[in-house]
Protein backbone atom coordinates (compact mmCIF):
# COMPACT_ATOMS: atom_id res chain seq x y z
CA UNK A 1 0.00 0.00 0.00
CA UNK A 2 1.39 3.71 -0.35
CA UNK A 3 1.29 5.36 2.49
CA UNK A 4 0.30 8.89 2.60
CA UNK A 5 1.56 11.07 5.31
CA UNK A 6 0.37 15.12 5.61
CA UNK A 7 2.28 17.65 7.89
CA UNK A 8 1.37 19.84 9.45
CA UNK A 9 -1.94 17.78 11.80
CA UNK A 10 -3.48 21.25 11.86
CA UNK A 11 -2.31 24.79 11.41
CA UNK A 12 -3.73 28.21 12.19
CA UNK A 13 -3.23 31.16 9.94
CA UNK A 14 -4.31 34.76 10.03
CA UNK A 15 -6.82 35.93 7.06
CA UNK A 16 -5.20 36.64 3.84
CA UNK A 17 -1.89 34.89 4.97
CA UNK A 18 -0.82 31.91 2.87
CA UNK A 19 -1.56 28.47 4.09
CA UNK A 20 0.87 25.37 3.21
CA UNK A 21 0.27 21.94 3.93
CA UNK A 22 2.38 19.02 2.73
CA UNK A 23 1.74 15.51 1.44
CA UNK A 24 4.52 12.38 1.49
CA UNK A 25 3.88 9.36 -0.81
CA UNK A 26 5.50 6.37 0.44
CA UNK A 27 6.67 5.45 -3.40
CA UNK A 28 6.05 7.54 -6.19
CA UNK A 29 2.96 8.17 -7.54
CA UNK A 30 4.42 9.47 -10.86
CA UNK A 31 3.27 7.65 -13.90
CA UNK A 32 6.39 8.00 -15.88
CA UNK A 33 4.11 7.22 -19.53
CA UNK A 34 2.01 9.75 -19.02
CA UNK A 35 4.67 12.14 -16.61
CA UNK A 36 1.69 12.49 -14.50
CA UNK A 37 1.09 12.87 -10.51
CA UNK A 38 -1.52 10.56 -9.06
CA UNK A 39 -2.59 12.97 -6.83
CA UNK A 40 -5.53 14.78 -5.58
CA UNK A 41 -6.65 17.34 -2.75
CA UNK A 42 -9.58 17.16 -1.23
CA UNK A 43 -11.53 20.16 1.08
CA UNK A 44 -13.94 18.63 3.64
CA UNK A 45 -16.02 20.74 6.24
CA UNK A 46 -18.03 20.07 8.83
CA UNK A 47 -21.01 17.73 8.17
CA UNK A 48 -20.44 17.51 4.39
CA UNK A 49 -18.56 15.39 2.39
CA UNK A 50 -14.77 16.11 0.67
CA UNK A 51 -14.87 18.15 -2.34
CA UNK A 52 -12.32 18.02 -5.05
CA UNK A 53 -9.97 20.52 -5.22
CA UNK A 54 -7.18 19.58 -7.48
CA UNK A 55 -6.31 16.76 -9.95
CA UNK A 56 -3.00 15.33 -11.19
CA UNK A 57 -1.32 17.62 -8.17
CA UNK A 58 -1.94 20.92 -10.13
CA UNK A 59 -4.89 20.82 -11.76
CA UNK A 60 -7.37 22.90 -9.81
CA UNK A 61 -11.09 21.53 -10.31
CA UNK A 62 -13.78 23.62 -12.11
CA UNK A 63 -14.98 26.32 -10.13
CA UNK A 64 -12.46 25.98 -7.34
CA UNK A 65 -11.00 29.66 -6.76
CA UNK A 66 -7.62 30.21 -7.76
CA UNK A 67 -6.12 30.44 -4.29
CA UNK A 68 -5.91 27.24 -3.91
CA UNK A 69 -2.75 25.55 -5.72
CA UNK A 70 -1.34 22.20 -5.63
CA UNK A 71 2.42 21.77 -6.61
CA UNK A 72 5.10 18.57 -6.43
CA UNK A 73 5.94 15.55 -8.29
CA UNK A 74 7.07 12.10 -7.17
CA UNK A 75 6.72 11.70 -3.47
CA UNK A 76 6.47 14.96 -2.14
CA UNK A 77 3.60 17.31 -2.71
CA UNK A 78 2.18 20.84 -1.25
CA UNK A 79 -1.51 22.29 -0.89
CA UNK A 80 -1.41 26.31 -0.93
CA UNK A 81 -4.08 28.54 -0.05
CA UNK A 82 -2.40 31.67 -1.00
CA UNK A 83 -4.59 34.43 1.05
CA UNK A 84 -6.37 32.66 3.40
CA UNK A 85 -10.38 33.58 3.36
CA UNK A 86 -13.12 32.08 6.24
CA UNK A 87 -14.44 29.68 4.39
CA UNK A 88 -11.37 27.61 3.76
CA UNK A 89 -11.78 26.79 7.34
CA UNK A 90 -11.50 22.76 6.74
CA UNK A 91 -10.00 19.54 7.08
CA UNK A 92 -7.90 19.05 3.96
CA UNK A 93 -6.85 15.41 2.20
CA UNK A 94 -4.18 14.19 -0.45
CA UNK A 95 -4.81 11.39 -1.88
CA UNK A 96 -3.47 8.97 -4.48
CA UNK A 97 -4.61 7.59 -7.34
CA UNK A 98 -1.58 5.67 -8.58
CA UNK A 99 -2.64 2.23 -7.25
CA UNK A 100 -5.24 0.67 -4.99
CA UNK A 101 -5.77 0.14 -2.96
CA UNK A 102 -6.54 4.18 -2.77
CA UNK A 103 -5.40 5.82 -0.30
CA UNK A 104 -5.90 8.96 1.72
CA UNK A 105 -3.10 11.32 4.13
CA UNK A 106 -4.27 11.99 7.89
CA UNK A 107 -5.69 15.37 7.25
CA UNK A 108 -4.40 18.77 8.09
CA UNK A 109 -6.98 20.92 9.82
CA UNK A 110 -6.68 24.55 8.97
CA UNK A 111 -8.24 27.45 11.08
CA UNK A 112 -8.02 30.97 11.84
CA UNK A 113 -5.43 32.58 13.53
CA UNK B 1 -24.53 16.51 -13.38
CA UNK B 2 -24.24 13.40 -11.54
CA UNK B 3 -25.85 12.90 -8.14
CA UNK B 4 -25.02 10.47 -5.67
CA UNK B 5 -27.36 9.28 -2.61
CA UNK B 6 -26.28 6.85 0.59
CA UNK B 7 -28.96 4.78 2.02
CA UNK B 8 -29.46 1.66 4.71
CA UNK B 9 -29.94 0.61 8.08
CA UNK B 10 -27.99 3.53 10.22
CA UNK B 11 -27.90 0.83 13.00
CA UNK B 12 -26.39 -2.64 12.80
CA UNK B 13 -25.85 -5.22 15.42
CA UNK B 14 -22.19 -6.71 16.27
CA UNK B 15 -21.06 -9.57 14.16
CA UNK B 16 -24.36 -8.65 11.56
CA UNK B 17 -23.77 -7.87 7.80
CA UNK B 18 -24.07 -3.92 6.97
CA UNK B 19 -25.74 -3.00 4.10
CA UNK B 20 -25.89 0.10 2.12
CA UNK B 21 -27.26 1.42 -1.30
CA UNK B 22 -26.11 4.06 -3.65
CA UNK B 23 -28.93 5.58 -5.80
CA UNK B 24 -27.11 7.27 -8.94
CA UNK B 25 -29.34 10.22 -10.52
CA UNK B 26 -28.14 12.59 -14.01
CA UNK B 27 -27.02 10.02 -15.46
CA UNK B 28 -27.08 5.77 -16.11
CA UNK B 29 -24.50 4.10 -13.93
CA UNK B 30 -24.31 1.81 -16.63
CA UNK B 31 -23.10 4.79 -19.60
CA UNK B 32 -19.47 5.38 -19.88
CA UNK B 33 -16.30 3.69 -18.25
CA UNK B 34 -16.54 4.54 -14.22
CA UNK B 35 -15.06 3.18 -10.93
CA UNK B 36 -18.23 3.32 -8.42
CA UNK B 37 -16.70 3.50 -4.75
CA UNK B 38 -17.44 3.21 -1.19
CA UNK B 39 -14.84 5.29 1.36
CA UNK B 40 -16.07 5.32 5.10
CA UNK B 41 -14.81 7.81 7.95
CA UNK B 42 -15.11 7.45 11.52
CA UNK B 43 -15.92 10.20 13.77
CA UNK B 44 -13.00 12.91 13.99
CA UNK B 45 -11.04 10.56 11.67
CA UNK B 46 -9.71 10.11 8.62
CA UNK B 47 -10.50 8.78 5.11
CA UNK B 48 -10.91 4.76 4.26
CA UNK B 49 -11.64 3.61 0.83
CA UNK B 50 -13.04 0.43 0.96
CA UNK B 51 -13.48 -0.59 -2.64
CA UNK B 52 -15.20 -0.52 -6.32
CA UNK B 53 -16.69 -1.33 -8.36
CA UNK B 54 -16.35 -0.74 -12.07
CA UNK B 55 -19.33 -0.18 -14.59
CA UNK B 56 -18.75 -3.63 -15.89
CA UNK B 57 -19.11 -5.47 -12.57
CA UNK B 58 -15.74 -5.95 -11.59
CA UNK B 59 -14.42 -4.83 -8.21
CA UNK B 60 -11.52 -4.08 -6.48
CA UNK B 61 -11.23 -4.32 -2.44
CA UNK B 62 -9.25 -2.73 -0.13
CA UNK B 63 -7.31 -5.86 1.39
CA UNK B 64 -7.65 -4.78 4.81
CA UNK B 65 -11.26 -5.40 4.82
CA UNK B 66 -11.35 -7.56 1.31
CA UNK B 67 -12.45 -11.11 3.43
CA UNK B 68 -15.73 -9.03 4.40
CA UNK B 69 -16.29 -6.49 1.70
CA UNK B 70 -18.90 -7.25 -1.00
CA UNK B 71 -19.80 -4.12 -3.53
CA UNK B 72 -22.44 -5.14 -6.80
CA UNK B 73 -24.07 -3.12 -9.41
CA UNK B 74 -27.34 -3.03 -10.09
CA UNK B 75 -28.00 -1.79 -13.67
CA UNK B 76 -31.95 -2.24 -13.59
CA UNK B 77 -31.82 0.14 -10.53
CA UNK B 78 -29.32 2.70 -11.46
CA UNK B 79 -27.87 1.81 -7.51
CA UNK B 80 -24.45 0.03 -6.51
CA UNK B 81 -24.25 -1.14 -3.54
CA UNK B 82 -21.81 -2.03 -0.33
CA UNK B 83 -22.12 -5.39 2.36
CA UNK B 84 -19.47 -5.57 5.15
CA UNK B 85 -19.98 -8.52 7.13
CA UNK B 86 -19.52 -9.36 10.55
CA UNK B 87 -19.29 -6.09 11.81
CA UNK B 88 -18.20 -4.60 15.18
CA UNK B 89 -17.47 -1.22 16.88
CA UNK B 90 -14.33 -0.25 14.56
CA UNK B 91 -17.10 -0.33 11.84
CA UNK B 92 -18.51 2.20 13.11
CA UNK B 93 -18.44 5.39 10.14
CA UNK B 94 -19.64 7.69 8.11
CA UNK B 95 -20.06 5.87 4.62
CA UNK B 96 -20.13 7.28 1.44
CA UNK B 97 -20.28 6.70 -2.04
CA UNK B 98 -18.43 8.34 -5.18
CA UNK B 99 -17.83 8.18 -8.71
CA UNK B 100 -14.09 8.73 -10.86
CA UNK B 101 -13.62 10.73 -13.51
CA UNK B 102 -13.38 7.84 -15.45
CA UNK B 103 -10.43 7.71 -17.85
CA UNK B 104 -9.55 11.35 -16.99
CA UNK B 105 -8.39 9.85 -13.59
CA UNK B 106 -9.45 7.30 -10.21
CA UNK B 107 -10.26 10.41 -8.32
CA UNK B 108 -13.24 11.34 -6.11
CA UNK B 109 -14.89 13.55 -8.64
CA UNK B 110 -18.51 13.30 -6.78
CA UNK B 111 -19.60 12.50 -3.69
CA UNK B 112 -22.76 11.57 -1.79
CA UNK B 113 -24.10 13.16 1.52
CA UNK B 114 -23.02 10.32 3.46
CA UNK B 115 -24.63 8.18 6.03
CA UNK B 116 -23.63 7.23 9.37
CA UNK B 117 -23.84 3.54 10.56
CA UNK B 118 -23.27 2.53 14.23
CA UNK B 119 -22.50 -1.04 15.24
CA UNK B 120 -24.01 -1.81 18.76
CA UNK B 121 -26.46 -3.96 20.30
Amino acid sequence: DIVMTQSPDSLAVSLGERATINCKSSQSVLYSSSNKNYLAWYQQKPGQPPKLLIYWASTREYGVPDRFSGSGSGTDFTLTISSLQAEDVAVYYCQQYYSTPLTFGGGTKVEIK
Amino acid sequence: QVQLQESGPGLVKPSQTLSLTCTVSGGSISSGSYYWSWIRQPAGKGLEWIGRVYTSGSTNYNPSLKSRVTISVDTSKNQFSLKLSSVTAADTAVYYCARDRGSQGDYFAYWGQGTLVTVSS
